[in-house]
């Protein structure tokens, strides 16, 4: 089974500055057959169900602000929050899908310094 | 829009079993792979398992002997039972919709408190 290891596990930054989370997967997520990495990111608010931001490690989901980028390829993965606003102290979690479910991340709190 | 909502009982006996639904709205349950996730109060996300609407399912191997998931489609809905329930079992229960194009649950539902305690 696939393991995700999220770092660092919480992070402070000030308003208008960048939160950068990684993650790494104990193999690669890459399908050789469409060149896609199968790597998802979600952020969840206190209190509310996990919401999806990005898809296939750079894909942005329909109506998820700009400053949500993901990038990486095959074992190593970078979600960028550019000029963190207060609404979106959250944590996030990375996904994988490699043959099959069932896995995430242990989850990054972000917060406001 | 699609929309996911979970329903059954808060409280649940020790060795007894948890029963949820989960109903879908805003679209059909055909052609997706529907999925119960948990999060203990204060915990990350475990995934317990998915159906196909089909009716095939797939397990996360550490609850394996004690779950089982079923499909209706002709109510839209598909459920969890998870047996012998203990403490370590206390936690929100979300459904949500599994696409394997995207490879991501992109429709969640609000989640459901369940507290396993006599």
């Amino acid at each position: 089974d696939i393991v995700m290891t999220q770092s660092p596990d919480s992070l402070a930054v000030s308003l208008g500055e960048t939160a950068t989370i990684n993650c790494k997967s104990s193999q690669s997520v890459l399908y050789s057959s469409n060149n896609r990495n199968y790597l998802s990111w979600y952020q969840q608010r206190p209190g509310q169900p996990p919401k999806l931001l990005i898809y296939w490690a750079s894909a942005r989901e329909s109506g998820v602000p700009d400053r949500f980028s993901g990038s990486g390829s095959g074992t190593d993965f970078t979600l960028t929050i550019s000029s963190l606003q207060a609404e979106d102290v959250a944590v996030y979690y990375c996904q994988p899908y490699y043959s099959s479910l069932g896995t995430f991340g242990q989850g990054t709190k972000v917060e406001i310094k | 829009q699609v929309q996911l909502q979970e329903s059954g009982p808060g409280l649940v006996k020790p060795s007894e079993t948890l029963s949820l639904i989960c109903t879908v709205s805003g679209g059909s349950i055909s052609s997706y792979y529907w999925s119960w996730i948990r999060q203990p109060p204060g915990k990350g996300l475990e995934w317990i398992g998915c159906i196909y609407y089909t009716g095939t399912t797939n397990y996360n191997p550490s609850l394996k002997s004690r779950v089982t998931i079923s499909v209706d489609t002709s109510r839209n809905q598909f459920s969890l039972k998870l047996a012998s329930v203990t403490a370590a079992d206390t936690a929100v229960y979300y459904c949500a919709r599994f696409g394997s194009n995207k490879g991501t649950f992109d429709f969640w539902g609000q989640g459901t408190m369940v507290t396993v305690s006599s």
